[in-house]
């Protein structure tokens, strides 16, 4: 299976400050890269797939990129709802395996 | 809006089993359940996401993540909208909440999760 690794683990940031969260995969995935958003005690929330495709109402200053084996989710300003949980996912093929998370918590 | 919603969760003791359902409503824009491929996640306390098994449309394609495998069944019942897991000789890691999930978009695999459950909780414990 395809081996998806997230870095930092923790992301330590202030509103307003741009974070940058980075996914790599074990084998090319092709575009084939999901972003998600957890907050405790709710299911995660889709935020980008295809790569670089917004999901419906998502806010502009979320963007995301890469292809193959190296993807990267940005926030360009952070705003205190961005404080959460970020996973990245392959489905190039399944299992469609996740990352292990990257943590954006209050500096 | 696609709503999603699980049970079957609970206590059961290691080496038994349990059956989650998933119930599916909502479908908009002409589509039906059936048009979507859906998936179990799971979230043991504490932790990260976890790929538990994935279905396509017409039950032709079904995957286990090898944490499961031989022990785990998926299945769907498209004219109830419904997804299940049988999940059989539990063990403590099995331990988490499982998210009932579909696919964003219909007729594909790669679109990533666009809708989640809220989860029901299963605790393997003696």
């Amino acid at each position: 299976e395809i081996v998806m690794t997230q870095s930092p683990a923790i992301l330590s940031l202030s509103p307003g400050e741009r974070a940058t969260l980075s996914c790599r995969a074990s084998h090319s995935v092709r575009g084939n890269l999901a972003w998600y958003q957890q907050k405790p005690g709710q299911p995660p929330r889709l935020l980008i797939f295809g790569a670089s495709n917004r999901a419906t109402g998502l806010p502009a200053r979320f963007s995301a990129s890469g292809s193959g084996t190296e993807f990267t989710l940005t926030i360009a300003s952070l705003q205190s709802e961005d404080f959460a949980i970020y996973y990245c996912q392959q489905y190039h093929e399944w299992p469609g395996t996740f990352g292990q998370g990257t943590k954006v918590d209050f500096k | 809006e696609v709503q999603l919603v699980e049970s079957g969760g609970g206590l059961v003791q290691p080496g038994r089993s349990l059956r989650l359902s998933c119930s599916a409503s909502g479908f908009t824009y002409g589509f039906t359940f059936e048009d979507f491929a859906m998936y179990w996640v799971r979230q043991r306390p504490g932790k990260g996401l976890e790929w538990v098994s994935g279905i396509s449309r017409n039950s032709g394609k079904i995957v286990y993540a090898d944490s499961v495998k031989g022990r785990f069944t998926i299945s769907r019942d498209n004219a109830n909208k419904s997804l299940y897991l049988h999940m059989t000789s539990l063990m403590t890691e099995d331990t988490g909440l499982y998210f009932c999930s579909k696919e964003t978009l219909g007729y594909s695999e790669t679109s990533g999760i666009g809708h989640w459950g809220q989860g029901t909780l299963v605790t393997v414990s003696s």
